[in-house]
């Protein structure tokens, strides 16, 4: 069946750091990908996503590309800021499907030092 | 705009009691609504989701059940709570044939 794969965390940086959280899939046919972020207590945030290869999503400094060749889709940003701290989730969902259904990687959890 | 309200926020029960967590949606119709568990320290766990009002699936066995009486409307229920029923309970939803969900704040939920 369809799956995520994440990086184990925590990560940890210092602020203005350079981000990479690996995300990596198996599915069938075309999914559509996702980023979510969750900050300590707090439902999930829709960050970022890509319907089809080669498109980039992104939002707030955060970018990941869908790269269909290597069935991955990373997450980056170029500065991180104490204010990133948070889990991150990874997501897809399979565009045939009418219930709408995402299937989750486990989550990464970022920590950045002042 | 759209917006998904939770409650309670946070919920202390013993174990054997009953449960009930409630899930609404504001500005929207018909959407597809989701229920997962988050363990401490742990990903998502899907446990039920709806397309429609009455039609409910569920993805896990266990202690736990939903019902969805009005189309904005879906609440989790148990008769009796087990303490693995403690966790992180998120309801969300997404419209139909479009699959971004978005979360309502949660409700976390302590079994002593």
């Amino acid at each position: 069946g369809d799956s995520v794969t994440q990086m184990e965390g925590p990560v940890t940086l210092s602020e203005e750091a350079f981000l990479t959280i690996n995300c990596t899939y198996t599915a069938t046919g075309y999914p559509s990908l996702f980023w979510y972020v969750q900050y300590p207590g707090e439902g999930l945030q829709l960050l970022l996503k890509a319907t089809k290869a080669d498109d980039k999503g992104s939002n707030k400094g955060f970018e990941a590309t869908y790269r269909k060749e290597t069935t991955s889709f990373h997450l980056e940003k170029g500065s991180v800021q104490v204010s990133d701290s948070a889990v991150y989730f990874c997501a897809l969902s399979q565009a045939s499907s009418n219930t709408g259904k995402l299937i989750f990687g486990q989550g990464t959890t970022l920590q950045v030092k002042p | 705009s759209q917006t998904i309200h939770q409650w309670p926020a946070t919920l202390v029960q013993p174990v054997g009691s009953p449960l009930s967590l409630e899930c609404t949606v504001e500005g929207t119709s018909n959407p597809n609504l989701y229920w997962y568990r988050q363990a401490a320290g742990s990903g998502l766990q899907l446990l039920f989701y709806s397309v429609g009002i009455g039609q409910i699936s569920s993805e896990v066995p266990q202690n736990l059940s939903a019902s969805r009486p009005q189309d904005r409307q879906f609440i989790l229920s148990s008769k009796k709570l087990l303490l693995s029923d403690s966790g992180f309970y998120l309801c969300a939803w997404s419209r139909s044939g479009i699959h971004e969900q978005y979360f309502g704040p949660g409700t976390r939920l302590t079994v002593t």
